[in-house]
């Protein structure tokens, strides 16, 4: 089945700063890798998804890399502020009939001011 | 998201007791899943259903068992609750036609087994 790794396990900036958080996934088959957002005693919550057409997506401060050939993929957040500060998790799946997430382990983002 | 229902929000019960948890969705979604998360090991898979009577194990399905008797609910059960299923459990639900098929959670079960 499939395996993902999520670096690093916390992540302290300050703010306006940027942070990035790396996951690496393991069956090449994988093709949807969402990321969640989950705030203390919240739900986790989708802040962005890449599908592996694309290398790169971006929605305003937040953007995600994908290195098929490698495997892995990237959040990076610029411009941090302290409503960043939460735990992300990485994912990926294979979409269709057999489609269920794999999580990472999550990263705790904490921005300093 | 609301539409994703989870009761009861906290419960702490004795070892040993059937304990089950509910979720329901008003999002039309016919793909419900079931996880536990853990501090440090971030969200595992329970049991994940595609549709009405359709059930399959996740990663760490032993001490669980699901039903899924309607589209709109999906719920956990705990057979005999042991102090090691003591956990924040998250329902999710996704929808097949939708892109990607991204899961959408509920606010979870805080759960206490003494």
């Amino acid at each position: 089945g499939e395996n993902v790794e999520q670096h690093p396990s916390t992540l302290s900036v300050q703010e306006g700063d940027s942070a990035v958080i790396k996951c690496t996934y393991s069956d090449s088959a994988s093709n949807y890798f969402p990321w969640y957002k989950q705030e203390l005693g919240k739900r986790p919550q989708l802040i962005i998804d890449i599908r592996s057409n694309v290398g790169e997506k971006k929605d305003q401060r937040i953007a995600v890399t994908l290195n098929k050939t490698a495997k892995h993929f990237s959040l990076h957040i610029t411009e941090t502020q302290p409503e960043d500060s939460a735990v992300y998790f990485c994912a990926a799946s294979l979409t269709g009939t057999a489609s269920k997430l794999t999580f990472g382990t999550g990263t705790r983002l904490q921005v300093t001011l | 998201d609301a539409d994703v229902t989870q009761t009861p929000r906290n419960r702490i019960t004795k070892t040993g007791k059937r304990i089950m948890l509910e979720c329901s969705q008003t999002k039309g979604h016919d793909r419900m899943y079931w996880y536990r998360q853990d501090p440090g090991l971030g969200l595992r898979l329970i049991y994940y259903s595609f549709d009405v009577k359709d059930i399959n194990k996740g990663e760490i399905s032993d001490g669980y068992s699901v039903s899924r008797q309607a589209q709109a609910k999906f719920s956990l059960s705990l057979e005999s609750a042991i102090p090691n299923q003591t956990a924040l459990y998250f329902c999710a639900t996704s929808d097949t036609a939708e892109v990607g098929q991204p899961q959408h959670f509920g606010d979870g079960t805080r759960l206490s087994i003494l």
